[in-house]
């Protein structure tokens, strides 16, 4: 089954940790997408990528780090320099316009600062 | 200020009956929209996508509206079930779809009880 694979499900970083979350696609999509879900607010574009070695900052990028080395993977880092990271991130992939061909989104990791 | 607010923010329904979600915004130029289900703990999967030419799509038991004049959109869910508990997502395209111009919602938490 073709679909888009995040781990972990839960983490849990200490104070000036960087963490690293991981997020597979096997449906050939050339975009990529992270976004930040807090309570009570939409979804926040984080970084995002359209090809292989190349990605451009969303609307929240500082404190965070992306890599797109291969086209099936866009592990996203969250830095110390974030200073909220508690949240739900959600990765995604899509055709080439993410309205008309939908986001396929992953399951989520959901991250704790301990 | 583009934006996308989705009323109410949470409700409470029996089984078996009907309800409607809103959605109003202030995207322009307007492209199109798409309503998400996103179930706790889960991704966002897409219910329906509507351009500014349609003023009515159903999916199963879900009827979305869109009046663009108003810029107002609903989803009207029919007979609910207990598997229709989730958060819905209003979310809308400014122009050509770039990841950056796209705008969701802070959706409407859904209880079906039983």
């Amino acid at each position: 089954d073709g679909g888009i694979t995040q781990s972990p499900k839960y983490l849990f970083r200490k104070e000036g940790q960087n963490v690293t979350l991981s997020c597979e696609q096997n449906l050939n999509h050339d975009a990529m997408y992270w976004y930040r879900q807090d309570p009570g607010q939409g979804l926040r574009l984080i970084y995002y990528s359209q090809i292989v070695n190349d990605f451009q900052k969303g609307d929240i990028a500082e404190g965070y780090s992306v890599s797109r080395e291969k086209k099936e993977s866009f592990p996203l880092t969250v830095t110390s320099a974030q200073k909220n990271p508690t949240a739900f991130y959600l990765c995604a992939s899509s055709g080439p316009d993410p309205m008309v061909y939908g986001y396929t989104f992953g399951s989520g990791t959901r991250l704790t600062v301990v | 200020k583009n934006q996308v607010e989705q009323s109410p923010q949470s409700l409470i329904i029996l089984e078996g009956k009907n309800c409607t979600l809103q959605c109003n915004y202030t995207v322009s130029p307007f492209s199109n929209l798409r309503w998400y289900k996103q179930d706790t703990g889960r991704g966002p999967v897409s219910l329906t996508i509507m351009t500014f030419s349609e003023n009515t799509k159903s999916n199963g038991r879900y009827t979305a509206t869109l009046d663009a004049d108003t810029k107002q959109s609903s989803l009207h869910i029919t007979a609910s079930q207990l598997s229709d508990s989730a958060s819905y997502i209003c979310v809308v395209s400014e122009g050509y779809s770039s990841a950056s111009k796209i705008i969701f919602g802070s959706g409407t938490r859904l209880s079906i009880r039983p």
